[in-house]
Order: C-alpha cells, then structure tokens, then sequence
C-alpha cells in the first residue's frame, strides 16, 4: 500500500498566484482530511470530507481556501490568491470511518507551502 | 472539548523505557484516549488508543489510570527513531465532531545514543 500521496512536496510562489495542493487517500477510506501547521498555531483541521462530501470545513480559513473531493481518489486544496501568511505545511489524512466511529487517520508527507 | 496536559520536552536514553505522561481530568465517559506521534518533516503517524483497559501493541503499550484522569504511553525500549513529538489526544466514541484530531503541543522526546 503506498499510502497517503500528496503532491507537490514542496511548493514556492509568489503573493496572489493560485496554488493548488494535491491528494490520494488510501484506496478504500471513505474519510478524508485537511491539516495545516504552523510553528504558531500547530496543527489545526482545515476540512473533513466524508465519502466525497464536505461535513466540516469551519476550519477553512477564509473564502480564499476552497477544497474539493471530486471521487474518491482524488481531492485538491486550493489557495486563490495565495498569502504570505498561508506559507505553512498543508497534510492530507485518509481513515475509514463507518458513521459514528473513531478510527485512526493516516497522513501524508505533507506539502510544504512558501508564499513570498 | 476535554483537553490534554503533557510535558513540552522530555529525554531517554537509547534502549530504556521511556514513560510519557498524560492529564486529561475532564475526559468524559466516551472519549478514547489516542496517541499520535510525528517524526521530524513527516505527517503524524497512529500509535495507539484506548478507552479503560491498558493496551499494548507493536509499537507502545498505554496505561490508562482507573480513574480516567491520566494515562502513560510507555516505549519500552526507545531508540533513535522514536525521537518525536508525542500527541495526546482526547477523542469521542460517536456523534458530533467525533472524526476530529484536536492535537495540542504534544510532547517533544528526544532520543540519546
């Protein structure tokens, strides 16, 4: 199983472009999450998508994060425009979580943003 | 939300126990106690959870106070790769919110050689 893949691994852009963030979860989780963390705030949930649908997305931001899980193999972060301040390392976790379950997450290598 | 204490920083030798602490004095009847730790440049990585009973496994064992308000994970040989930032973390059994990792500032263990 190759596990959470995320790319790009790193990303360097300039204020105000477009960035989007990448994500596979692991074939058959039907929970999947995005994670920020910064050195200030640590890691904070961003967005919860369970079985493609968006449940929880109070931790995004503001409305220039969007985030979208267009099937379940697939699921993209955008930043548009892009901040200095979103400069941080964005995770994408997948589980399998039957409704009303806890079950464990698992991570990504995570995508280092820099926003200059 | 229940909320966890936990050491910032803690030291071992390499090859002996280490024992990491927890406070959770307001957990309630249905949280899980879970443990996630994060390597340096990696995603946090599952290592263990329970509810009442100590668990063991292949990577930890977890010992959980009768009371509820505390509990230990404990490494019983560490090594240079368990150097990393240990995650207490209180999680609901079902309901609303229940999928949600709320992870604090853990506790930042350091392996000596």
């Amino acid at each position: 199983d190759a596990g959470v893949i995320q790319s790009p691994r790193h990303e360097v852009t300039e204020m105000g472009q477009e960035v989007t963030l990448r994500c596979k979860p692991i074939s058959g989780h039907n929970s999947l999450f995005w994670y920020r963390q910064t050195m200030m705030r640590g890691l904070e949930l961003l967005i919860y998508f369970n079985n493609n649908v968006p449940i929880d997305d109070s931790g995004m931001p503001e409305d220039r994060f969007s985030a979208k899980m267009p099937n379940a193999s697939f699921s993209t972060l955008k930043i548009q425009p892009s901040e200095p301040r979103d400069s941080a390392v964005y995770f994408c976790a997948s589980s399998l979580e039957p409704p009303g379950r806890a079950w464990e997450q698992f991570f990504g290598p995570g995508t280092r943003l820099t926003v200059l | 939300d229940a909320k966890t204490t936990q050491p910032n920083s803690m030291e071992s030798n390499e090859e002996e126990p280490v024992h990491l602490p927890c406070n959770h004095s307001t957990i309630s009847g249905t949280d899980y106690i879970h443990w996630y730790r994060q390597l340096p440049s990696q995603g946090p990585e599952y290592v263990i959870h329970g509810l009442t009973s100590n668990v063991n496994n292949r990577m930890a064992s977890l010992a959980i106070a009768e009371d509820r308000k505390s509990s230990t994970l404990i490494l019983h040989r560490a090594t240079l790769r368990d150097a990393a930032v240990y995650y207490c973390i209180l999680r609901g059994d079902s309901g609303a919110g229940s999928y949600q990792l709320t992870f604090g500032k853990g506790t930042k263990l350091s392996v000596i050689p």
